[in-house]
């Protein structure tokens, strides 16, 4: 079992519609989560991030954290065609050096 | 500010041959780190320097890769006798480093490698 699982998709919905996209992981030591942004052929850029347990919001974007269930999600409101991308959850423990990534999912809006 | 920058942006080569893959990072940002993402795979995390030291080369993924770090800056990948399981995309990030907290890691756009 890897460490961290996430559904590759492709997860397609129409535009203005609510996105949930999930992670679980099995290292219950990490303690920072975070969402990236891949588009084709880019490095993937920071979304959201996420220090142990609970929500935080940014505009269209909340992500959340439950620990208890080693579960996290990231929900995107009001999606638009130019969210269409991979998106990655990533996690690390304190102080460690490198992140440990899913294998992302490829989120698709339709216009 | 100018980002993370990676050099070549796409290298195909010939098995057995040696590549080297290069990257800069943010202007002083402290620590560097190389990914590899493979199809199917996810990106996978390979080795960090903070500075020009790597404390930890386990996760290179055989003695075949080895990497380098000079001034605080420029780091180079390199892959001798290449094979065609090493074919994916080499990512680098770099952030400002402060052991124990939270920092953000800022990616470059990788060099996609293919091996014939």
């Amino acid at each position: 079992q890897k460490e961290v699982e996430q559904d590759p998709g492709p997860l397609s919905v129409p535009e203005g519609a609510i996105v949930s996209l999930n992670c679980t992981y099995s290292n219950s030591a990490f303690q920072y989560f975070m969402w990236y942004r891949q588009y084709s052929r880019k490095g993937p850029e920071l979304l959201m991030y996420t220090y142990s347990s609970g929500n935080k919001e940014d505009g269209r974007f909340t992500a959340q954290v439950d620990k208890s269930s080693k579960y996290i999600s990231l929900f995107i409101r009001d999606s638009q065609p130019s969210d269409s991308a991979t998106y990655l959850c990533a996690m690390s423990e304190v102080g460690a050096d490198g992140l440990t990534f899913g294998k992302g999912t490829h989120l698709i809006i339709q216009p | 500010g100018a980002g993370v920058s990676q050099s070549p942006s796409n290298k195909v080569t010939e098995k057995g041959k040696d590549v080297e893959l290069r990257c800069d990072p943010i202007s002083g940002h402290t620590a560097l780190y190389w990914y590899r993402q493979s199809l199917g795979q996810g990106l996978e995390f390979l080795i960090y320097f903070q500075g020009n030291s790597a404390p930890d080369k386990s996760g290179l993924p055989s003695d075949r890769f080895s990497a380098e770090r000079t001034g605080g800056s420029v780091s180079t990948l390199t892959i001798q006798r290449t094979q065609q399981e090493d074919s994916a995309v080499y990512l680098c990030a770099s952030s400002g480093r402060h052991r124990g907290l939270y920092n953000e890691q800022f990616f470059g756009p990788g060099t996609r490698l293919t091996v014939l």
